[in-house]
């Protein structure tokens, strides 16, 4: 079936540096969201994309919807403490009733 | 403010029994979800419900069951039938998508219940 993969599975940073994480997929997806979740909470709706090639901004963040559709993109720049938690892409599958989620990507913040 | 309740933030139970963790929303949502998150892996959908009265199984249904009686509440059962219940379960909500389909709108989530059973 449909499947998200994540990466990297985790990053710890230096405070101050830019990250960079994507996920990708074999099938097509016509959405993608970006959720972030702090530490014993639930995930939080950063950005939602909605067409190919599309380059959304939401203050440091900055995610893309790859042109094949079967990719996407979050860049965080300028890391800050607050930025830790864990940040997950999901997407609804083309044909049937689901909502995707990539298995996350853990990011840690040195400062 | 509109949101997402979960109660309780914590729960433990003795193997055998079952138990019920309340979802709340007060977002004039049509369609719930219920999720269960373990280490490492993605959320994982249990059931979700599009309208009062109705649900659907999702990936992991087994050993759980929900109701939908008001468009507000979503309670999910974890019954001794689940195998491996400790988890973090996370509620969301979210308006009806175009096309019938509610996963074409964004969830909004609630901020979960740990559920330890020993």
């Amino acid at each position: 079936g449909q499947q998200l993969n994540q990466s990297p599975q985790s990053m710890f940073i230096q405070e101050g540096e830019d990250v960079s994480m994507n996920c990708t997929s074999s099938s097509i997806f016509n959405t993608w969201l970006w959720y972030k979740q702090d530490p014993g909470e639930g995930p939080v709706l950063l950005i939602a994309l909605y067409k190919a090639g599309e380059l959304t901004s939401n203050g440091r963040l900055t995610a893309q919807f790859g042109i094949t559709r079967k990719d996407s993109f979050l860049n965080i720049s300028a890391s800050i403490p607050s930025d830790v938690g864990i940040y997950f892409c999901a997407g609804p599958m083309e044909y049937g009733n689901k909502l995707v989620f990539g298995a996350g990507t853990i990011l840690r913040v040195k400062s | 403010d509109g949101g997402i309740t979960q109660s309780p933030k914590y729960l433990f139970r003795k193997e055998g029994q079952n138990v019920t963790l309340s979802c709340e929303q007060n977002l004039n949502h049509d369609a719930m979800y219920w999720y269960r998150q373990d280490p490492g892996q993605g959320l994982r959908l249990i059931y979700y419900s599009q309208i009062v009265n109705d649900f659907q199984k999702g990936d992991i249904a087994e050993g759980y069951s929900v109701s939908r009686e008001k468009k507000e509440s979503f309670p999910l059962t974890v019954t001794s039938a689940q195998k491996n219940p400790t988890a973090f379960y996370l509620c969301a909500s979210s308006p009806q998508g175009g096309g019938g389909s509610p996963f074409h709108s964004p969830l909004h989530f609630g901020n979960g219940t740990r559920l330890t059973v020993t």
